[in-house]
């Protein structure tokens, strides 16, 4: 059983495009995160959601936006995007905010 | 304001030395600690962390790490390198309480034969 899971694991589109990934978690934690990892592997927050109220919002393009359903699940929605978005996203989630934050394997996004 | 500063973006052992990531942080209360580990195209896991109590912990794969508050220091060790321990390990902290956990730049660790 996976216990944070992403979709999907590569995505490769063109400058401009609307894109999604989805993010599940069955660990019954009640905050999830959004982080993007650039090619230097350095390791950047982007929001925060507990108990589906977004409490972390970063310096982040407003192309960027996150929704969560219900509790076990975190979407991020990109629109327009852009050659400096090429990245890893990763999703995470913790029971609480300074616990230890499980990962999901990551979403390789390509911008040509 | 925390930070993490992790003192070598790439570190290279021979296979059976010492292991030795060095992390030091800032935080104005106290702080919990971790390291992950992240092995290539894998999402980051857990290696070790620090709340509170004894201040030497242990983690998986052979790893400790010792908090010391006075020099505010978090290193990793490990005594005998192995090649499956070659992988990119991040350090990070939050605050008691806190809102947003900082990662550090990350150390890349390479194992050598």
């Amino acid at each position: 059983d996976t216990a944070v899971s992403q979709t999907p694991k590569y995505l490769v589109t063109q400058m401009g495009n609307d894109k999604s990934i989805k993010c599940e978690q069955n660990l019954g934690h009640d905050t999830m995160y959004w982080y993007k990892q650039d090619s230097k592997k350095f390791l950047k927050i982007m929001f925060s959601y507990n108990n589906k109220e977004l409490i972390i919002n970063e310096t982040v393009p407003n192309r960027f936006s996150p929704k969560s359903p219900d509790k076990a699940h975190l979407n991020l929605h990109i629109n327009s995007l852009e050659l400096g978005d090429s990245a890893v996203y990763f999703c995470a989630s913790s029971q609480e905010r300074e616990d230890t934050q499980y990962f999901g394997p990551g979403t390789r996004l390509t911008v040509l | 304001a925390q930070s993490v500063t992790q003192l070598g973006s790439h570190v290279s052992v021979s296979e059976g030395a010492l292991v030795l990531l060095r992390c030091n942080y800032s935080s104005s209360v106290p702080p919990y600690l971790f390291w992950y580990v992240q092995y290539p195209n894998q999402g980051l896991q857990l290696l070790l962390k620090y709340t509170t109590g004894a201040t030497l912990v242990k983690g998986i794969n052979g790893f400790e790490a010792e908090f010391k508050k006075s020099e505010t220091s978090f290193h990793l060790t490990k005594p005998s390198a192995h090649m499956s321990d070659a992988a990119e390990y991040f350090c990070a902290v939050v605050n008691t309480g806190g809102f947003k956990t900082i990662f550090g730049a990350g150390t890349r660790l390479f194992v050598k034969a």
